[in-house]
């Protein structure tokens, strides 16, 4: 069985300031990660995703996460927040690219 | 090229009353999914199709739902006698093969009154 925990409902960061989104996840089997973004009004789009190769995983728009199997941890990460990175994003795990399991999202607030 | 579409946007209904809900996934999609999205959480995984089959059906919450893929394309989400609860967004996604990208669609917010 898998599943996804996000700490922190809401995260706000300032325009320019490091963005770090945290999640951790539990699964029986070597798992497949994803990060999906979900702007307002509009449907999941995905960021980035892991399965199983270069641990270091670069995404659109400049975020990347890194897969730390030690920690359960896939955090996403952005050097420099954008006003339009504000929206709400889901960290998700796999078994076999399957069962997805979403966590209960994160919503990135920019400050101005 | 055109993306996932849902029918309906928005579907009203009476508590006990039977709904379907459709998807048409990206051409050549092989894989399918149902999700259903409650306000302020990430979605639920309800269903997978690999093809014409259900590979994973473990998220379905009773017998009251069921989706069918007859010829591995559209698919349609049944809910019968629907009570209050199931208000949500349903969402479906296809992607190429198990594990690619998912490609989400708008979903459908159904609301039972």
């Amino acid at each position: 069985a898998q599943s996804v925990t996000q700490l922190g409902s809401h995260v706000s960061v300032s325009e320019g300031a490091l963005v770090l989104l945290r999640c951790n996840y539990s699964s029986s089997v070597p798992p497949y990660l994803f990060w999906y973004v979900q702007y307002p009004n509009q449907g999941l789009q995905l960021l980035l995703k892991y399965t199983s190769a270069a641990t270091l995983v670069k995404g659109i728009n400049g975020f990347e996460a890194e897969f730390k199997k030690s920690e359960t941890s896939f955090h996403l990460t952005k050097p420099s927040a954008h006003m339009s990175d504000a929206a709400e994003y889901f960290c998700a795990v796999s078994a076999y690219g399957q069962n997805f399991v979403f966590g209960p999202g994160t919503r990135l607030s920019v400050l101005p | 090229g055109a993306g996932v579409s849902q029918t309906p946007s928005n579907k009203v209904t009476e508590k006990g009353k039977y709904v379907e809900l459709r998807c048409d996934p990206i051409s050549g999609h092989t894989a399918l999914y149902w999700y259903r999205q409650s306000l302020g959480q990430g979605p639920e995984f309800l269903i997978y199709f690999q093809g014409t089959g259900a590979a994973d059906d473990s998220g379905l919450p009773n017998d009251r739902f069921f989706a069918v893929r007859p010829e591995g394309s559209v698919s349609t989400l049944k809910i019968q006698r629907t009570e209050r609860g199931d208000s949500a967004v349903y969402l479906c996604a296809s992607s190429p093969g198990p594990g690619d990208e998912q490609f989400f669609g708008p979903g459908t917010r159904l609301t039972v009154l």
